[in-house]
């Protein structure tokens, strides 16, 4: 069975702090999706990352896929009230998806 | 619509009543995905149809969940005698093909208590 965990859990944090979120496995997947979901919304896509060392950058978020692709970390810059929301990893061998459980992040003013 | 739709997006039944959860995907998606979130949870994976057949069902809870396509468009999952550890938020998602590196758009969810 494939397992994805995610930490921290929780995440409070005041405005401009730099934070890493961490999304781990034993298992190998091909590709790694990270997810950001806000309360009574379903989640949004930000990237997916399919190489093993692939680094992308989306604005201030920058997400990293491990170089045995078992692995992947997001880090945000400069944090801002509206990165406050539930940031999902998953991955998946075929189309569906796997998910961990998410790290719910607070971006206090 | 521009995105993925579903309704109710509240549903309160009480335990043993039937309910029926509506997903409509984006027009033109192949494939359509049902996940279940519970509370301080991510989705997991419920069943997964391309067009209107249901291609892998295996994570259905048990046989009180079922879920049909019969147009290949919009989607119905359905729960009967539902069970207090039914409640959740039940995500819909479509994408235009299948494949690992495929985005799937997800839909609001729909809420669901049991009393």
């Amino acid at each position: 069975t494939q397992l994805l965990e995610q930490s921290p859990q929780f995440l409070s944090i005041q405005e401009g702090e730099n934070l890493t979120v961490y999304c781990n496995s034993s298992s190998v997947f091909s590709s790694l999706q990270w997810y950001r979901q806000e309360p009574g919304e379903g989640p949004v896509l930000l990237v997916t990352v399919v190489t093993g060392g692939e680094v992308k950058k989306l604005k201030r978020l920058t997400f990293q896929f491990g170089d045995a692709r078992k692995d992947s970390s997001l880090h945000i810059t400069a944090a801002q009230p509206g990165d406050t929301g539930l940031y999902l990893c998953a991955g998946g061998s075929q189309g569906n998806l796997i998910f961990g459980k998410g790290t719910k992040l607070s971006v206090k003013p | 619509g521009a995105g993925v739709s579903q309704s109710p997006r509240y549903k309160v039944a009480k335990r043993g009543q039937d309910v029926a959860l509506r997903c409509d995907p984006i027009s033109g998606h192949v494939s359509l995905f049902w996940y279940q979130q519970a509370l301080g949870q991510g989705p997991e994976f419920l069943t997964y149809f391309q067009n209107e057949a249901q291609l892998d069902k295996s994570g259905l809870p048990s046989d009180r969940f079922f879920a049909e396509r019969p147009e290949g468009s919009v989607s119905t999952l359905k729960i009967q005698r539902t069970q207090q550890e039914d409640s959740a938020v039940y995500l819909c998602a479509s994408s235009i093909h299948y494949g690992k590196q495929e985005t799937q758009y997800f839909g609001p969810g729909t809420r669901l208590l049991v009393l």
